[in-house]
């Protein structure tokens, strides 16, 4: 069984600072772990994926994730942020070779003008 | 090309009423899944369809909730004596093939609402 917890429900940020958007998984494997957002009325889209290669990730739109093994998580940052970034973040888990999606509670992300 | 699309958007019902939602999946793939999304919450994983059988139905949450595939593309989710419970936003995806290396794209969902 494997579990997400994304660690906050709500994050706010001004435009052109920092993101941050914590996880952490629980699992009795090395699972394969993703982050999609989802806007108003859309689809959840991927935003990237981690596989057991390299631990640090990077997706679209600046966004990346680094996996840490001995600390359970997988976060994750943007150096800077815009106003399109504003959104519902999920991270999301799957076993080995699964195709059965975990999905943590998401973070909304507020960004400030 | 085209996405994911599901119909309808929204759905409105009266509680004990059968409803139907729809999934058209990107052409050529194989896999096909359903999720529900709870107010506050993530999405749950309810069917997984390889073609056209149910290779995984383990989520549905009860024998209310039935889906098919019959030719292998289009899905309907289908929810008898439908009750207050059930109201979510349905989210169905589709991919390649069933595994984890293969992204899940995913529909705008049908929001359904039981009065």
């Amino acid at each position: 069984a494997q579990s997400v917890t994304q660690l906050d429900s709500h994050v706010s940020v001004s435009e052109g600072t920092p993101v941050l958007l914590r996880c952490n998984y629980s699992s009795s494997y090395s699972p394969s772990l993703f982050w999609y957002v989802q806007h108003p009325n859309k689809g959840l889209q991927l935003l990237l994926k981690y596989t057991s290669a390299a631990t640090l990730v990077k997706g679209i739109n600046g966004f990346e994730a680094e996996f840490k093994k001995s600390e359970t998580s997988f976060h994750l940052t943007k150096p800077s942020a815009h106003m399109s970034d504003a959104a519902e973040y999920f991270c999301v888990a799957s076993g080995a070779g699964s195709y059965q999606l975990t999905f943590g509670k998401g973070t909304k992300l507020s960004v400030i003008p | 090309g085209a996405g994911v699309s599901q119909t309808p958007s929204n759905k409105v019902t009266e509680k004990g009423k059968y409803v139907e939602l729809r999934c058209d999946p990107i052409s050529g793939h194989t896999a096909l899944y359903w999720y529900r999304q709870s107010l506050g919450q993530g999405p749950e994983f309810l069917i997984y369809f390889q073609g056209t059988g149910a290779a995984d139905d383990s989520g549905l949450p009860n024998d209310r909730f039935f889906a098919v595939r019959p030719e292998g593309s289009v899905s309907t989710l289908k929810i008898q004596r439908t009750e207050r419970g059930d109201s979510a936003v349905y989210l169905c995806a589709s991919s390649l093939v069933g595994q984890d290396s293969y992204e899940q794209y995913f529909g705008p969902g049908t929001r359904l609402t039981v009065t």
